[in-house]
């Protein structure tokens, strides 16, 4: 998983607050995926981006979340009006293409782990 | 709606045996599935994967198997090295954006 960077690591908010994550993809990466993990729980799907495009965000909240891939820069995830329930690590994986075979291809960062008070 | 279940949270063996992970899946609509092996604050990497037209594929040390009808597969770790040592994912494909994971298992391989 090296090169797909994320930042920051840590990141801790109050109620009602604004979070924003970045993730840089690897270089020659033009797909973006995050990924939320809960307590005790697998990685679940949220959101997939190409390059000022989203692809298919079936797997975000209806509200409070969005996310950008722009032409120049990271691919950042924005939560607004933060509440305890987001607490949680937030992956972001890239890959180069979009293929049956993209699962192997999947390149994942370190995570941010956001804490809401 | 949890489709892809670790039952066990952990396991712990002994170095040189065998660890056997264990995954249930229920949609049988998922065609491919996937390992990732997680080290502490890294993000997961890719271990190896099976199609549904195999039933078994080999990749040094590892080993993972995939019974259909049961829709139950399972990874071999064989022998075990205190280096696997990690938080393995079960992962299934269904061949779009929505890649399912469970929740994962602690492996302890202990010296």
């Amino acid at each position: 998983n090296a090169g797909v960077m994320q930042n920051p690591r840590h990141l801790v908010r109050r109620r009602g607050q604004e979070a924003r994550l970045r993730c840089s993809p690897m270089k020659g990466h033009s797909h973006v995926y995050w990924y939320r993990q809960l307590p005790e729980e697998g990685l679940k799907f949220m959101v997939y981006l190409q390059k000022e495009n989203i692809i298919d965000e079936s797997g975000m909240p209806k509200e409070r979340f969005s996310a950008e891939f722009p032409k120049e820069g990271p691919s950042i995830l924005r939560i607004q009006q933060v509440v305890r329930g987001d607490s949680a690590a937030y992956f972001c994986a890239s890959s180069p293409f979009r293929s049956r075979d993209r699962g192997e291809k999947l390149f994942f960062g370190s995570g941010t782990q956001l804490s809401v008070l | 709606d949890q489709q892809v279940k670790q039952n066990s949270p952990s396991l712990s063996v002994q170095e040189g045996r065998i660890s056997i992970l264990n995954c249930d899946y229920t949609n049988s609509m998922f065609d491919y599935f996937l390992w990732y092996k997680k080290y502490p604050a890294e993000g997961p990497t890719f271990l190896i994967s099976i199609s549904s037209i195999k039933d078994k594929n080999e990749d040094g040390r590892f080993t993972v198997f995939l019974n259909k009808s049961a829709k139950h597969l399972s990874l071999h770790i064989v022998p075990s090295q205190p280096g696997d040592s990690a938080v393995y994912f079960c992962a299934a494909d269904p061949n779009n954006n929505d890649m399912r994971f469970g929740a994962g298992t602690r492996l302890t391989v202990k010296p």
